[in-house]
């Protein structure tokens, strides 16, 4: 089956450590987003992607670092800068960004915490 | 800003009542709103997209309608099930300026439907 698949469920970060969370997609999609959930508050974008070696700043970039070397692929890194960093991450793809109707698939999301 | 606001943040009802969820948002420049549902630490389905131009859209029991002018959508969910029992977020597809392509998100509204 199509779809995406985020690694892993759940992580754990050490002070000063920088996380990678994965995101694979299968739906041969160009458009790749990730987004952060904090309880009670709606989605918030952190970077996207609208083709490969490509990658724009969302609204809450800044301590986050992303890389888009394969059209499938598409990981977050949760650096050291990132003060506040516990939260559950969302990975979304589309066919194309931009102008379009078609709404964004979701993986099933990576929870972070700090230890 | 574009800022997405949902009434309200939580509902509970017995089985089988209709009921309606509200978002709001402040900028009538969109392109569409979708309604999606979130079940507890997942990722999120989509249910409904309206496009600007279009008034509904219906699924099943489902219902969402869109007054792009006054800057509101309603979802309307018939015969309530236990199985509906879940986070409803919408989010809108900002057109033009800065915001070009990005969706913004409610808070969502948490739902529970009693037996």
């Amino acid at each position: 089956d199509g779809g995406i698949t985020q690694s892993p469920k759940y992580l754990f970060r050490k002070e000063g450590q920088n996380v990678t969370l994965s995101c694979e997609q299968n739906l041969n999609h160009d458009a790749m987003y990730w987004y952060r959930q904090d309880p009670g508050q709606g989605l918030r974008l952190i970077y996207y992607s609208q083709i490969v070696n490509d990658f724009q700043k969302g609204d809450i970039a800044e301590g986050y670092s992303v890389s888009r070397e394969k059209k499938e692929s598409f990981p977050l890194t949760v650096t050291s800068a990132q003060k506040n960093p516990t939260a559950f991450y969302l990975c979304a793809s589309t066919p194309t960004q931009g102008y379009s109707n078609q709404p964004q698939h979701f993986g099933d999301g990576t929870r972070l915490s700090i230890l | 800003k574009q800022e997405v606001t949902q009434i309200p943040a939580a509902l509970s009802v017995p089985e089988g009542e209709n009921l309606v969820l509200n978002c709001s948002f402040t900028d009538s420049a969109i392109y569409n709103l979708q309604w999606f549902r979130q079940d507890p630490g997942k990722g999120l389905t989509s249910l409904l997209l309206i496009q600007s131009s279009q008034r509904e859209q219906t699924s099943g029991r489902l219902n969402a309608s869109l007054d792009k002018s006054s800057g509101r959508s309603t979802l309307y969910i018939a015969a309530s099930q236990p199985g509906d029992s879940a986070t409803y977020l919408c989010a809108v597809k900002n057109a033009g300026g800065t915001s070009y392509g990005k969706l913004t998100f409610g808070q969502g509204t948490i739902l529970t439907v009693h037996p």
